[in-house]
């Protein structure tokens, strides 16, 4: 059981270029979630989408567009990368109803140049 | 959603019960106190959540104090492995179930 997987690990862009993060889980979850996290801060959330088919803002949503692609795939798409884009960026997923905790990937480390 | 108040840093001895305490004076009554802890730069690790009554856990114990304005994370035998930072959430249950993260505890382990 692989939980939430995000590719890629690791990835390098020049200001300007565009990128999509992705990020599947296997656990039959409907709520999906992104976030970044900047050095010596917590996590902020980007964007969510609560099932398949919905997506919404988060705290932090300017520069970013996501596609709810189906159940599994949350993907998270840079259409101009800034530096100040730059960031480790955390995919999460929940399932049930109520109290059910988010699920964390392993992230994607992203630099902008 | 309620804010949380957390000690930057606490160290702790091998072996020995590690304490971290929350402090959430706004939480509402429907509101889950979850924590969860991130290892070097890993993503963040779920630990245990509870609303009012102390919970327990493979890995951890809650206590929530009978107002819900703080409660204590328990490590019962701490291990250099979970040097991590800490991270204490309040979160209610409804609506866009985001986490609002503070900056949360670094907890070092000491040999």
């Amino acid at each position: 059981n692989a939980g939430v997987t995000q590719t890629p690990k690791f990835q390098v862009l020049k200001t300007g270029q565009s990128m999509t993060l992705q990020c599947a889980q296997d656990m039959n979850h409907n709520s999906m979630y992104w976030y970044r996290q900047d050095p010596g801060m917590g996590l902020r959330l980007i964007y969510y989408s609560a099932s398949e088919g919905t997506t919404d803002k988060g705290e932090v949503p300017n520069g970013y567009n996501v596609s709810r692609l189906n159940k599994r795939e949350f993907s998270l798409r840079l259409e101009s990368a800034a530096p100040s884009q730059t960031s480790v960026y955390f995919c999460a997923s929940r399932g049930g109803t109520g109290n059910q905790p988010q699920h964390f990937g392993d992230g994607t480390r992203l630099s902008i140049l | 959603d309620a804010k949380t108040t957390q000690p930057t840093s606490m160290d702790c001895a091998e072996g020995r019960a590690a304490n971290l305490p929350c402090n959430h004076s706004t939480i509402s009554g429907n509101e889950y106190v979850y924590w969860y802890r991130q290892i070097h730069s890993q993503g963040p690790q779920y630990i245990i959540h509870g609303l009012k009554n102390n919970e327990t856990n493979e890995m951890a114990s809650l206590i929530i104090t009978e107002d819900r304005k703080s409660s204590t994370l328990i490590l019962p035998h701490a291990t250099l492995r979970d040097t991590a930072v800490y991270y204490c959430i309040v979160r209610v249950t409804s609506g866009t179930y985001k986490y609002i993260f503070g900056t949360g505890t670094r907890l070092k382990v000491l040999a």
